[in-house]
Formats: structure tokens, C-alpha cells, sequence
């Protein structure tokens, strides 16, 4: 069973408009991170996001926002006011465990293009 | 503060020749990470180290191998390349939260 869940491949918004990048995830630990990682066309991967498992608030950092929804194990990302810089490839990935000791799970991407 | 630097940036190798991907990382990092990356199927973990001497198999291991005889450094190997280990290569390390990548390494074998 993957680990990991982006079901979108590619998905496309209007400049300054909203956009949600769908995740869901399966674990059984009660333990977990779950990041989001933007990939420019450049090939660097940049971390956007974190949200723990026991963190009941929502992640938010700058534009960027993860909305987590536990019961569903979901984790889908919120890009506010896209701007033509957004225009990328975006992972979801997660971390089991009370440490990174474990898989760095990744799915397989959502690339997103800002239209202007 | 160089971060993660993974040396070399582009390589092509025949079909059965050898060679070795360096990682390294200057933030006293216990975690660090090899994964592949290769197009529709995201990042794949090759293999993963928790600390200085230990390694430990992830979801691609077969045809490679690993070292982590410095804590700043995590080797991976390839003992005799096929055309299938054609891919972007991405070292991580992490201290426990989100995980710190390098530029990549373009791999092509021919």
C-alpha cells in the first residue's frame, strides 16, 4: 500500500487566486510528520510546511497552509494568492515515528502551473 | 554554510562500470537519506543511515550499497551499473524534522 497519496498529477490556477493540493497518507503509528516539498524546474527540493500529529493546529507559513484533517489522514496544502513563482512540482511526504530514524515516505508529486 | 553538498552533479557510466555518489552534510545531522528520482514516481528511498556505522535498507536497495563511516559523510555505491539506475540521485539529511536535500545528481547509464 503506498504510503504516500497525491492523486492529482497536474493541476493549473489563476494568478492570485487560491489552490489546494490533495494528500491523504497511511500509517498506523499514533506518531508522524507530514511535510510538503516544492521542486522548482531548477531541481532543488525546498521544504514549505510541517504539521506533526499532535499539533492540533493547522501549519500555516507565510501563503502556504496545511489543512490536516486526522480522521481522514489527509494533509492537503493551501496555496494562497498563487503567484507565477508557485509554478512547480509539490511533494507530500511523511515521517513515522518519534524521529526521522525512520522512511521519509514521498508521493509522487502534483505539478501545479500558475496561469497569469 | 554549505548545507548538503552531493558530489558529483552529472556523470555517464557503461553498463557495468562502478562508481561512488558522495554526500555531505555540515550540520551535525544524525539522519541522512539516499533517494532516486525518476519521472510519474516521485522520490524513492534507496537507503537511510540513523547515525555514524549503521545503514539500513529502504524501498530500492537492490543494486546499491552504502557507507557511513564519518557522520558528515554517506557514500553510495554502485558496483555495476545498468541502464534501469538511470535517474536523479537526492541525498537528505535531517536532525529529526523536515530533511535538508542536496542539488541532486543527474545519473545516465548508457
Amino acid at each position: 500500500a503506498q504510503k504516500i497519496t497525491q492523486t492529482q498529477p497536474g493541476m493549473f490556477v489563476q494568478e492570485k487566486e487560491a489552490v489546494t493540493l490533495d494528500c491523504t497518507y497511511d500509517t498506523s503509528d499514533q506518531s508522524y510528520g507530514l511535510f510538503w516539498y516544492k521542486q522548482p524546474s531548477s531541481g532543488e527540493m525546498i521544504f514549505l510546511i510541517y504539521q506533526g500529529s499532535y499539533d492540533e493546529q493547522n501549519a500555516t507559513e507565510g501563503r502556504y497552509s496545511l489543512n490536516f484533517q486526522k480522521a481522514r489522514k489527509s494533509a492537503n496544502l493551501v496555496i494562497s494568492a498563487s503567484q507565477l513563482g508557485d509554478s512547480a512540482m509539490y511533494f507530500c511526504a511523511m515521517r513515522e515515528g518519534e524521529t526521522g530514524a525512520n522512511n521519509l515516505f514521498f508521493g509522487t508529486g502534483t505539478r501545479l502551473t500558475v496561469i497569469p | 554554510n554549505a548545507g548538503v553538498t552531493q558530489t558529483p552533479k552529472f556523470r555517464v557510466l557503461k553498463t557495468g562500470q562502478s562508481m561512488t555518489l558522495l554526500c555531505a552534510q555540515d550540520m551535525n545531522h544524525e539522519y541522512m537519506y539516499w533517494y532516486r528520482q525518476d519521472p510519474g514516481m516521485g522520490l524513492r528511498l534507496i537507503h537511510y543511515s540513523v547515525g555514524e556505522g549503521t545503514t539500513a535498507k529502504g524501498e530500492v536497495p537492490d543494486g546499491y550499497n552504502v557507507s557511513r563511516l564519518k557522520k558528515q559523510n554517506f557514500l553510495l555505491g554502485l558496483e555495476s551499473a545498468a541502464p534501469s539506475q538511470t535517474s536523479v540521485y537526492f541525498c537528505a539529511s535531517s536532525y529529526g524534522g523536515e530533511a535538508f536535500f542536496g542539488q541532486g545528481t543527474r545519473l545516465t547509464v548508457v
